[in-house]
């Protein structure tokens, strides 16, 4: 069975500008979250979405958004991009609500915004 | 939700046990306490998970005392393929409150 997979897995993008990632779960899979990882916050949840409707959501601001697909692909989008956006973006995809014994992580993007 | 502290780095040897400890002083008594591992490029990748006591499985061992405040995630003889990043995370996931907050986790180094 494929992993989780992520498209695509580098971005760079200038400050202002929009970034839409996106996430592919495991077959079968109907939760999807993502997270925010830097070097100096470590991993942040920003949200999860389960059946096309988001669930939970950590402390973003509201640039950060997403959706999710009747196929369960999730898409996150973080509009006027700045400098502190620079991280890794995993998303994570569980067969139920997101539990951390049950989460199957991505490798990533790494977006870089300049 | 409970904020975690782990030690930012440890160093160790092939062979040798490796115990990091995590703490989580305002665990509440519906948080289970879940350890993560990750190397570079990669997701993090579910180790073991805890509620009290201690429980053990195939890769490692997790010691919870009776205050639940703190953690400790127990390596039996690291090998180099060890080397990784090592997250504590705090968390509920009984009830709605599934926000996922990692710590700043341990970079754990293992020598030949």
């Amino acid at each position: 069975k494929a992993g989780v997979t992520q498209t695509p897995r580098y971005l760079i993008k200038t400050r202002g500008q929009q970034v839409t990632l996106s996430c592919s779960p495991i077959s079968g899979h109907r939760s999807v979250s993502w997270y925010q990882q830097t070097p100096g916050q470590g991993l942040q949840f920003l949200f999860e979405y389960f059946s096309e409707t988001q669930r939970n959501k950590g402390n973003f601001p509201g640039r950060f958004s997403g959706r999710q697909f009747s196929n369960s692909r999730s898409e996150m989008n973080v509009s006027t991009l700045e400098l502190g956006d620079s991280a890794l973006y995993l998303c994570a995809s569980s067969l139920e609500l997101a539990r951390p014994d049950t989460q199957y992580f991505g490798p990533g993007t790494r977006l870089t915004v300049l | 939700l409970a904020k975690t502290t782990q030690p930012i780095s440890m160093d160790s040897y092939e062979g040798q046990e490796v115990n990091i400890t995590c703490s989580h002083n305002n665990i509440a008594t519906n948080d289970y306490i879940t350890w993560y591992q990750q190397f570079p490029s990669q997701g993090p990748r579910f180790i073991i998970q805890g509620y009290k006591t201690k429980v053990t499985n195939e890769v490692a061992s997790l010691f919870i005392p009776a205050d639940r405040k703190s953690s400790t995630l127990s390596l039996p003889r690291v090998s180099l393929s060890d080397t990784a990043v090592y997250y504590c995370l705090v968390g509920d996931i009984e009830t709605g409150r599934r926000a996922l907050t990692f710590g700043s986790g341990t970079r754990l180094q293992v020598q030949p």
